[in-house]
C-alpha cells in the first residue's frame, strides 16, 4: 500500500527566505509523485509532478522538487518565499493501478506561513 | 469556464436528510475521482469513474454513499440519511485519461455541514 508522510504540519518562514517542505513516500512500485497547493476555500492546484523523467522537477510559481529514490523523498523547495505562497501544501503519490484506477494518496498537508 | 465545477459550494443539512453533490468535469476528461477532505486533513479517495463505468468504490465509507456518472460526464455523489461524521469538504477531480502519471484537476469542492 502506498503512503505519504509530510514532516511538519506547520512551517513558518520569513519573506525572502528558503522554503523547504518535506515529503517521504512509501510505494512498492515506481511511483508518480505530485505536489498540490490549496488556498483557503479552494480546491487543489497542481504545482509539479514527477513521472520518472528528470529527477529534479520544476513547477509553477518558482517551486521545484527533487525525487530521491534512495531516500524515498520528494521535498519541495523555493529559494525565496513570497507572501502569496502562504497556503496548505499537499504531497501525493500514485501509480499505474491494475484497472486503471489511479487515485492519489495524500499526506496530511503542511501549512506554510510567510512572515513579513 | 474550463475547470472542474462543483455545486453547491456549501450545503447545510440536518442529520438524517439526503444530499446530492454535483461535479462537472473538464470536457473530454475520461477519469473522474471523488475525494473526502476532513478538517485539517488531506483528501481521501472515495470512488473512481472511467467514462460512465464506476471501476472502484472501495473508498466509500458506507452504503449510504452512492455515486453515478450515467453519461460519462457529469457526476453526482449522493449521501443518504446523513450523519454528523459526514461533515467534510467533498472534492471532485478529473483527468484527461487514465494512468497514474496523469495530473488530476480539482474543483473547489462542496463544504457539507451536518447539523
Amino acid at each position: 500500500a502506498q503512503s505519504v508522510t509530510q514532516l511538519g504540519s506547520h512551517v513558518s518562514v520569513s519573506e525572502g527566505a528558503l522554503v523547504l517542505l518535506r515529503c517521504n513516500y512509501s510505494s512498492s512500485v515506481p511511483p508518480y509523485l505530485f505536489w498540490y497547493v490549496q488556498y483557503p476555500n479552494q480546491g487543489l492546484q497542481l504545482l509539479l509532478k514527477y513521472t520518472s523523467a528528470a529527477t529534479l522537477v520544476k513547477g509553477i510559481n518558482g517551486f521545484e522538487a527533487e525525487f530521491k529514490k534512495s531516500e524515498t523523498s520528494f521535498h519541495l523547495t523555493k529559494p525565496s518565499a513570497h507572501m502569496s505562497d502562504a497556503a496548505e501544501y499537499f504531497c501525493a503519490v500514485s501509480d499505474d493501478g491494475e484497472s486503471g484506477n489511479t487515485p492519489l494518496v495524500f499526506g496530511k498537508g503542511t501549512r506554510l506561513s510567510v512572515i513579513a | 469556464g474550463a475547470g472542474v465545477s462543483q455545486s453547491p459550494r456549501y450545503k447545510v443539512a440536518k442529520r438524517g436528510q439526503d444530499v446530492a453533490l454535483r461535479c462537472d468535469p473538464i470536457s473530454g476528461h475520461v477519469s473522474l475521482f471523488w475525494y473526502q477532505q476532513a478538517l485539517g486533513q488531506g483528501p481521501e479517495f472515495l470512488t473512481y469513474f472511467q467514462n460512465e463505468a464506476q471501476l472502484d468504490k472501495s473508498g466509500l465509507p458506507s452504503d449510504r454513499f452512492f455515486a453515478e456518472r450515467p453519461e460519462g460526464s457529469v457526476s453526482t455523489l449522493k449521501i443518504q440519511r446523513t450523519q454528523q461524521e459526514d461533515s467534510a469538504v467533498y472534492l471532485c477531480a478529473s483527468s484527461f485519461r487514465q494512468g497514474g502519471n496523469q495530473p488530476q484537476h480539482f474543483g473547489d469542492g462542496t463544504r457539507l455541514s451536518i447539523l
